[in-house]
């Protein structure tokens, strides 16, 4: 493991709440993703960004919100508009023409 | 855009069998296609990949191929082994736009000891 890392591993919120996930990489990757999972269906995309203070909206970005101050840094905002934000979110890095290489996820759980 | 179909989306076998995993896809403007293992609680991780002007791809037990004019590729898995069991996405996109990458929903594999 390590290049890339999320945190928490695990996060508990009340429904109404904003909260941010973490995703730092050290593999000097231009690009970044956030992703999320939800059981029996593939990834779909949020945001992604290709490079530092710019970012565009993937499949489902309604109610997550991104920031990109930093190369490394990619967290995500997943707001109270987010009508069901129960999911394991997966972030991701990759280098130009490179495989995407995943983080190991945060499971957030909204009550 | 870009749409994957994967199947089966759940696949169960004897220890020893083979397992094929398909997946199609609608962009003929895809040349790059990588499968994911992914086992439970765990971040999904790279276990083979493809390119368009390739047809077959063979990594020890695991293969690949690819079918650019029916628009269709293959995870093959030979021998399998019980630390084999997890779950597999295929995908699809263009080279140098992983933005655009579009994954399967996944098949659960089980091999059973």
């Amino acid at each position: 493991d390590g290049g890339i890392t999320q945190s928490p591993k695990y996060l508990f919120r009340k429904e109404g709440q904003n909260v941010t996930l973490s995703c730092e990489q050290n593999l000097n990757h231009d690009a970044m993703y956030w992703y999320r999972q939800d059981p029996g269906q593939g990834l779909r995309l949020i945001y992604y960004s290709q490079i530092v203070n710019d970012f565009q909206k993937g499949d489902i970005a309604e109610g997550y919100s991104v920031s990109r101050e930093k190369k490394e840094s990619f967290p995500l905002t997943v707001t109270s508009a987010q009508k069901n934000p129960t999911a394991f979110y997966l972030c991701a890095s990759s280098g130009q023409g490179q495989e995407q290489y995943f983080g190991p996820g945060t499971r957030l759980t909204v009550t | 855009g870009e749409n994957v179909e994967q199947h089966p989306s759940t696949l169960s076998v004897q220890e020893g069998d083979s397992a094929v995993i398909k997946c199609t896809y609608s962009d003929s403007a895809s040349n790059y296609f990588p499968w994911y293992k992914q086992e439970l609680g765990k971040r999904p991780q790279l276990i083979i990949d493809i390119r368009s002007n390739v047809g077959e791809k063979k990594d020890q037990r695991i293969a690949v191929t690819l079918n650019k004019t029916a628009k269709h590729f293959s995870l093959h898995i030979t021998e399998t082994q019980p630390e084999d069991s997890a779950v597999y996405f295929c995908a699809a996109t263009l080279m140098y736009n992983n933005n655009d990458m579009r994954f399967g929903a996944g098949t659960r594999l089980t091999v059973k000891p």
